[in-house]
């Protein structure tokens, strides 16, 4: 197992257009988050995944996003009508349990123009 | 008041010097505690975890929490330029997902 990984590793797009972002977790980890980190500041929780359901979404999160995860294995993060204030690192981790610490994947730098 | 509370520095130590990063948080009812390292540009790395009043030590590194204080604490001992980086404190509060500090940006001098 290579740990987590995820797709595209950067991303630049146009105000307004859609983005989509693959997280594929460690294999035999249940529990899969979605966070955002802007310079300077700490990872800020987005959603979460036991299996494949979505079991919190952050109140930050607009209606422009959706995650998904289908069949319990990777995930994708959607953002729709893209802003500005979307550039960010979207980091995806996963883990065993609820106690355990989280395994981060390399992140996605998304750049909106 | 931020659930999560870490100085953010910087702080600046010299080789060999023991670095200490200080944590609040504002749950009482949190059960883990985690750090991790943040080199510029990358993602967070998973360095230590704490689960229970004292001390834990791995290494260089002893992660130190006080549950009727709210306080968790990283030392590094024997710091080196390697060493630089941010370091976010994070807390498990019940309901499952790590909540995490700001961090603390650590440079270690030669």
């Amino acid at each position: 197992d290579t740990g987590v990984s995820q797709d595209p590793r950067h991303k630049i797009t146009k105000r307004g257009q859609n983005v989509t972002f693959r997280c594929d977790p460690i294999s035999e980890h249940n529990r899969l988050y979605w966070y955002r980190q802007t310079l300077g500041q700490g990872p800020e929780f987005l959603t979460y995944f036991q299996n494949e359901a979505q079991l919190e979404k952050s109140r930050l999160l607009s209606d422009r996003f959706s995650a998904e995860r289908p069949k319990g294995s990777f995930s994708t993060l959607e953002i729709q009508r893209t802003e500005q204030g979307d550039s960010a690192m979207y980091l995806c981790a996963s883990s065993y349990t609820q106690g355990d610490g989280y395994t981060f994947g390399s992140g996605t730098r998304l750049t909106v123009v | 008041q931020k659930e999560v509370e870490q100085n953010s520095g910087p702080l600046s130590v010299p080789e060999g010097a023991i670095a200490s990063l200080n944590c609040t948080y504002s749950d009482r009812v949190s059960q883990s505690f985690f750090w991790y390292r943040q080199y510029s540009g990358k993602s967070p790395e998973l360095i230590m975890s704490i689960y229970s009043n004292g001390d834990k030590e791995d290494g260089r590194f002893t992660a130190q929490l006080n549950k009727a204080s709210q306080y968790v604490s990283l030392l590094i001992r024997d710091s080196q330029p390697s060493d630089s980086a941010t370091y976010l404190c994070a807390v498990n509060p019940p309901g499952g997902k790590l909540t995490f500090g700001q961090g603390t940006i650590l440079t270690v001098h030669p």
